[in-house]
């Protein structure tokens, strides 16, 4: 069974620019959760999806969106870049949102200059 | 204060040491989870714990609920073991994860 894949896995943008990143779940997962970790802040949650809605969202401005599709494939994306924004971007996939183990991608190396 | 707390930041072993990384909370959990993050930023889930001890090969983890802290044992540790543990905890009820700083782990043939 293949694991979760992000694409890219890394990429380099400029200030200001806007940018839009991919996670496939694990085949019958259906929640997908986004995390940023940066030397700084370690690991944070971003948002959380199941069955195309959100379900939770941390503590991020409004920059930082997402959406799940039908074969729950997610997407995020981050408008107008900022250089505090280069990060380590991970995705996680769940069968189900509660009660059950995450299973993480190898993440997307944003770096923005 | 963070919610979760890991120690010790940075471990440094010899090939063969027994190692315990733990950790503790402060809010209330679902689930509590240890994760392995090799360089390169790979994560792999190895427990999920909501109470009791778990174990997988050379790896132990343990959690006490009413304490609010779990451990993560690592038995006749091998360089191959180096990463960075991460304890991350499942808010009860949202569902939402977060996550201790990390544990450094360097074993040394």
């Amino acid at each position: 069974k293949a694991g979760v894949t992000q694409t890219p896995r890394y990429l380099i943008k400029t200030r200001g620019q806007q940018v839009t990143l991919s996670c496939s779940p694990i085949s019958g997962h259906r929640s997908v959760s986004w995390y940023q970790q940066t030397p700084g802040q370690g690991l944070q949650f971003l948002f959380e999806y199941f069955s195309e809605t959100q379900r939770n969202k941390g503590n991020f401005p409004g920059r930082f969106s997402g959406r799940q599709f039908s074969n729950s494939r997610s997407e995020m994306n981050v408008s107008t870049l900022e250089l505090g924004d280069s990060a380590l971007y991970l995705c996680a996939s769940k069968y189900r949102p509660t009660g059950t183990e995450a299973f993480f991608g190898q993440g997307t190396r944003l770096t923005v200059v | 204060k963070n919610e979760v707390e890991q120690s010790p930041q940075n471990l440094t072993a010899q090939e063969g040491e027994f190692i315990t990384i733990n950790c503790s909370y402060s809010v209330g959990i679902s689930a509590l989870h240890w994760l392995q993050q090799h360089p390169g930023g790979g994560i792999v889930s190895l427990f999920m714990l909501s109470s009791g001890k778990k174990k997988h090969g050379r790896l132990i983890a343990t959690i006490n609920i009413q304490e609010k802290h779990s451990s993560l044992h690592i038995t006749a540790s091998h360089p191959r073991d180096s990463a960075v543990y991460i304890c991350a905890v499942r808010i009860y009820n949202t569902d939402k994860l977060i996550f201790g700083t990390g544990t450094r782990l360097q074993v040394f043939p």
